[in-house]
């Protein structure tokens, strides 16, 4: 049984640029949480998605951020026009239809640097 | 588990020996709790968790204890070993089993084992 995928691992961009992260969750999960990371500090909540709906995205930034998570594929954390605050290890998180904000099981997470 | 500027608080403790890792939680109306630890480069891994009609849970080699009265909690863990050192975060979620808002990450800990 697959963990959480994450890819890619890395993710390097030019300021300006978009960032597309994706995240298949764990098999039977439907629930996605999205992170983000700053080193040395702990993990930051930023969406929480089900399939085809935000459920709350009260830690997203208003601008520039966006995630989805159709009925088919992975999910898609995408952040626009980057600039070199948004370098981070962004992880993403799925737990059951049951149960949700409790056990999340996270993927490894993609480390963005923006140059 | 509070801590103050940039570094997270460091633990160190020789191998062999008990490990007590604290965390001091915000909201008293927070009804779930969960420690993972994070190893260098890999994404959060879950340890144990706790609802708030508990006072202590015990797993393999760790136990978790709740004081509600002041709002603390703690990880132990017994006989540590190398594979220990890791960073421990501690996180809680104000209404389990369906609600918003995410789960709320602590700083972290960092726990050095010294052989």
């Amino acid at each position: 049984n697959a963990g959480v995928m994450q890819n890619p691992r890395h993710l390097v961009r030019r300021r300006g640029q978009e960032a597309r992260l994706r995240c298949s969750p764990m098999k039977g999960h439907s629930h996605v949480y999205w992170y983000r990371q700053l080193p040395e500090e702990g993990l930051k909540f930023m969406v929480y998605l089900q399939k085809e709906n935000i459920i709350d995205e009260s830690g997203m930034p208003k601008e520039r951020f966006s995630a989805e998570f159709p009925k088919e594929g992975p999910s898609i954390l995408r952040i626009q026009q980057v600039v070199r605050g948004d370098s981070a290890a962004y992880f993403c998180a799925s737990s059951p239809p049951e149960v949700s904000n409790e056990k999340l099981f996270f993927g490894s997470g993609t480390q963005l640097s923006v140059l | 588990g509070e801590s103050v500027g940039l570094h997270l608080p460091t633990l160190s403790v020789q191998e062999g020996d008990n490990s007590i890792i604290n965390c001091a939680y915000s909201n008293s109306a927070s009804d779930y709790f969960i420690w993972y630890k994070q190893e260098s480069g890999k994404g959060p891994q879950f340890i144990i968790d706790i609802r708030s009609n508990m006072d202590k849970r015990q797993g393999q080699r760790v136990t978790v204890l709740l004081n509600k009265t002041v709002k603390h909690l703690s990880l132990q863990i017994a006989a540590t070993q190398p594979g220990d050192s890791a960073v421990y975060f501690c996180a809680e979620n104000i209404r389990a089993g369906g609600g918003a808002d995410g789960l709320t990450f602590g700083k972290g800990t960092h726990l050095i084992i010294q052989p």
